[in-house]
Formats: structure tokens, sequence, C-alpha cells
């Protein structure tokens, strides 16, 4: 265990639903992170938030939606993906918020999604 | 912009062996630099964090180098289990708090 959690652990949708993914880490952490994973491709980051706010959004599309109302939760919410959007979508946490050598960041175990 | 490279992409080898991972990366500005380990359909647990600063850091029968000049990191399993079969990912951090991940590496460990 990690201290980092994330539900639902699986996911099917199609492709006009709208559902949220959620994360909650338990480490006192300031920082929040989305992460997507697919086949065959290296983990690519999503969004950052820093206490609370968003400071890195790295070119998604709108169709992907995060929210973090704390510094405890992060939530991705999702509307009419594409099959392609089907991925492992990673939460995870660090303790600091700017630049620092010993910053490590603590993943959740992941959303297993799948657009039809 | 920061690209990371892993080599080799698989590896396979008898119980018992010493074995090597490698890791590049283009621009040496890195914080950090974070070796990973994810099980199939799994998330990341982190094994070693070295900071810009460090040259290693070792945890058990793990040993991680860092040359930033040469934009390189090492990752050194010693006498090699079934259980450390998955895959190794290294990840340079950048400015932002931005993780740049590699393909990662899949080791198989045969007993």
């Amino acid at each position: 265990e990690t201290g980092v959690t994330q539900t639902p652990r699986h996911l099917v949708m199609g492709m006009t639903n709208k559902k949220s993914l959620k994360c909650e880490q338990h480490l006192g952490h300031n920082a929040m992170y989305w992460y997507k994973q697919s086949a065959k491709k290296p983990l690519e980051l999503m969004f950052v938030y820093s206490l609370e706010e968003r400071v890195e959004n790295n070119s998604v599309p709108s169709r992907f939606s995060p929210e973090c109302p704390n510094s405890s939760h992060l939530f991705l919410h999702l509307h009419t993906l594409q099959p392609e959007d089907s991925a492992l979508y990673l939460c995870a946490s660090s303790p600091q918020t700017g630049g620092a050598r010993n910053n490590e960041q603590f993943f959740g175990p992941g959303t297993r999604l799948t657009v039809l | 912009k920061q690209e990371v490279t892993q080599i080799p992409a698989a590896l396979s080898v008898p119980e018992g062996e010493n074995l090597v991972l490698n890791c590049s990366f283009t621009d040496s500005a890195i914080y950090n630099l974070q070796w990973f380990r994810q099980d199939p359909g799994k998330g990341l647990t982190s094994l070693l964090l070295i900071q810009s600063s460090q040259r290693e850091q070792t945890s058990g029968r793990l040993n991680a180098s860092l040359d930033k000049s040469s934009g390189r990191s090492t990752l050194y399993i010693a006498a090699s289990q079934p259980g450390d079969s998955a895959t190794y990912l290294c990840a340079a951090m950048e400015y932002g708090n931005k993780l740049v991940f590699g393909a990662g590496t899949i080791l198989r460990v045969k007993s």
C-alpha cells in the first residue's frame, strides 16, 4: 500500500457516458497528478495540481476534466470519450509543490478504463 | 523536450544472476531520477530516488547510479529472484514536478 487509493479499479463505459475517476491520498501531500498509461506507450503526465490549483495541463483533450476539491482528493471527469482513450489511469501524489530533489511521487493502483 | 530511453526493452535471466538495467535522458537539467517497479495491471511501486546532487542510492539488493553529465542511470539488481519479475520504469523529474518516463524494461527471472 502506497497511501494512494483509486476507485473504481475497473471501468467500462460507452462513448456517450459520463463517469468520474476518484483518487485519495492519505499521506498529507500537497501535490497530486493524473497519468495515462496506454498499451505500448510510456506513461504520460496529464495534469498536475499543487495545493488544489492546477499548474500543468499537458495538452489534454477537454473530454477529460480534472477537479481537485482539496489536497487529499482528485477527480478525473470523463465525457464523450473515444475508444483510443482506453488505458490505465494512474494517480500520484508528492509531498512538495515546488521543484525539490527529494520530491518523490507515490502512485495509486490505477483505474483500468475501457471505452466501447 | 526531455526524452527518456530504457535499454533493453526486455530481459530474461536465470535465477541468481546479477543484472543491470539502463536508462538514458536527453536533458541533464533534472531534479531527480526515480526507478519504479510495475507488476502486470498494477500501479507503480517506488524503488529508488536519486537526487540530482547524488551519485547512487541503495536499497537491499538494488543499487541505482546517476551520471547527470552523460545523461545516464543504471539499476543494478543483485542475485535476482523470480519475484523480481516485473516491468521496471525510470523517470526523470523536471521543473514543475513533471516526471518523464521511459518505456520500461520487462524483466523475467526464471527459476
